[in-house]
């Protein structure tokens, strides 16, 4: 079964500065989806970024980038010039290959991040 | 575009009840996806449901029930509530197909069992 860690369980960062979350997964799938979320206190969880295996080029999105490194099982999250709004829990999240259909999200226990103004 | 969204926002139950949550995706997609989050346990995988079959299931008891109706919108039950059923139940609704077939997720409903 797939498995996704995140080995920070609180980060915090000063305001305009850059923060990087961590995230390893375990799957023998080589097509895969990687995904990180956002869950501000509001409750809904807001897709950040995403990444599909078979792509090389590592994913960004304005501010916020990844790290894809497919041979390590590693996926972090940088997050450039923090903004308090920002602050949340982040969760990173795995799906397998499209050829099998579901959408079923495997996610990580979610790393809080604290903006310090 | 409405977004995914999810009914009723809260509920109290008591233990030994049954209570039926409702999701309504977003228009176009097909398929809906069910999680709870609970402090302990995470976010872990309920069930999915696509063209109003169940197409994958998570690892819970048999309490835990949902359908999809012919608009994609989709409910899940539980009977027999216990303590541990207190969580957030969240919806998911995305497309199916190679792409931008992401989940997006509503609100959640926030289960309270008494």
């Amino acid at each position: 079964a797939q498995t996704v860690t995140q080995s920070q369980p609180e980060m915090s960062v000063q305001e305009a500065e850059t923060v990087t979350l961590s995230c390893t997964y375990d799957t023998s799938e080589s097509d895969y989806y990687l995904f990180w979320y956002k869950q501000p206190p509001s409750r809904q969880m807001i897709l950040v970024i995403r990444q599909e295996a078979y792509k090389q080029q590592n994913a960004t999105e304005n501010r916020f980038s990844v790290n894809f490194q497919k041979a390590a099982k590693s996926f972090s999250l940088k997050i450039s010039d923090s903004q308090l709004g920002d602050a949340a829990m982040y969760f990173c999240a795995y799906r397998g290959p499209y050829a099998q259909g579901a959408q079923k999200l495997v996610f990580g226990q979610g790393t809080r991040l604290t903006i310090n103004p | 575009k409405a977004g995914v969204t999810q009914t009723p926002r809260y509920l109290i139950k008591t233990r030994g009840q049954q209570v039926t949550l409702s999701c309504s995706p977003i228009s176009g997609h097909r398929s809906v996806s069910w999680y709870q989050q609970t402090p302990g346990q995470g976010l872990q995988f309920l069930f999915e449901y696509f063209s109003e079959t169940q197409r994958n299931k998570g690892n819970f008891p048999g309490r835990f029930s949902g359908r999809q109706f012919s608009n994609s919108r989709s409910e899940m039950n539980v009977s027999t509530l216990e303590l541990g059923d207190s969580a957030l139940y969240l919806c998911a609704s995305s497309l199916v197909g190679q792409g931008r077939n992401e989940a997006f997720f509503g609100q959640g409903t926030r289960l309270t069992v008494v």
